[in-house]
């Protein structure tokens, strides 16, 4: 069974603190992706990578970086919390050449305070 | 610019009728792939099916159907005789260029509960 793992689903942390939400797919998938998912706005993409050490911007990637040493891990770091990081993260992977379907965490749920 | 709007926030049935959800795409790209998700409760996205920009071809599995119109920009899925286990957040995708790379833009989301 094709797996992605979000390492936490439910954080709350403080104002300024640094945050890490890790992902790890055990797919072998090429490409990694980190959405953040909002009332009425739907998934917004914040970063994606597409092998080991690329990553590049997606929407919304102020505030974030991403981090992907490893094919499997896919790392999204919020260098000082903020009240408006507040939302669901979702990580998902897809195969390069597949056929484009991306396969989901659970989602993580951030509170910052 | 791609956008993908899902003008309904949220949907009540009753269990066993019919319900549509509505998507329409806007892309300037001749070649695109549209998606169904679903987000049950439980968090996890679930792929439901994929369509390429050259295949209008409507698709029936089980009680799900697909209705691409190219001529309206809209992919609209429908659940015949909805049960109880559809309700969930279902999202519309869409994603141009190549197969394997890109991002996929999503729509808002549709918020579908079915009361028994």
């Amino acid at each position: 069974d094709v797996k992605v793992t979000q390492s936490s689903r439910y954080l709350v942390k403080r104002t300024g603190e640094k945050v890490f939400l890790e992902c790890v797919q055990d797919m072998d998938h090429e490409n990694m992706f980190w959405y953040r998912q909002d009332p009425g706005l739907g998934l917004r993409l914040i970063y994606f990578s597409y092998d080991v050490k690329m990553k590049e911007k997606g929407d919304i990637p102020e505030g974030y970086s991403v981090s992907r040493e490893k094919k499997e891990r896919f790392s999204l770091i919020l260098e000082s919390a903020s009240t408006n990081q507040t939302s669901m993260y979702l990580c998902a992977s897809s195969f390069r050449e597949g056929v484009g379907e991306l396969f989901f965490g659970e989602g993580s749920r951030l509170t910052v305070l | 610019a791609q956008k993908v709007t899902q003008a309904q926030t949220e949907i009540s049935v009753v269990e066993k009728e019919d319900v549509t959800l509505d998507c329409v795409y806007e892309t300037r790209d001749t070649t695109y792939y549209l998606f169904w998700y679903k987000q049950p409760p439980s968090g996890e996205l679930v792929f439901l099916i994929r369509r390429n920009s050259f295949d209008e071809q409507n698709e029936i599995s089980g009680r799900y159907s697909w209705n691409f119109q190219k001529s309206t920009s809209s992919f609209n899925f429908t659940i015949t005789a909805s049960q109880v286990v559809d309700s969930a957040v279902y999202f519309c995708a869409l994603k141009v260029g190549p197969i394997g790379y890109g991002k996929l833009t999503f729509g808002q989301g549709t918020i579908l509960t079915v009361h028994p």
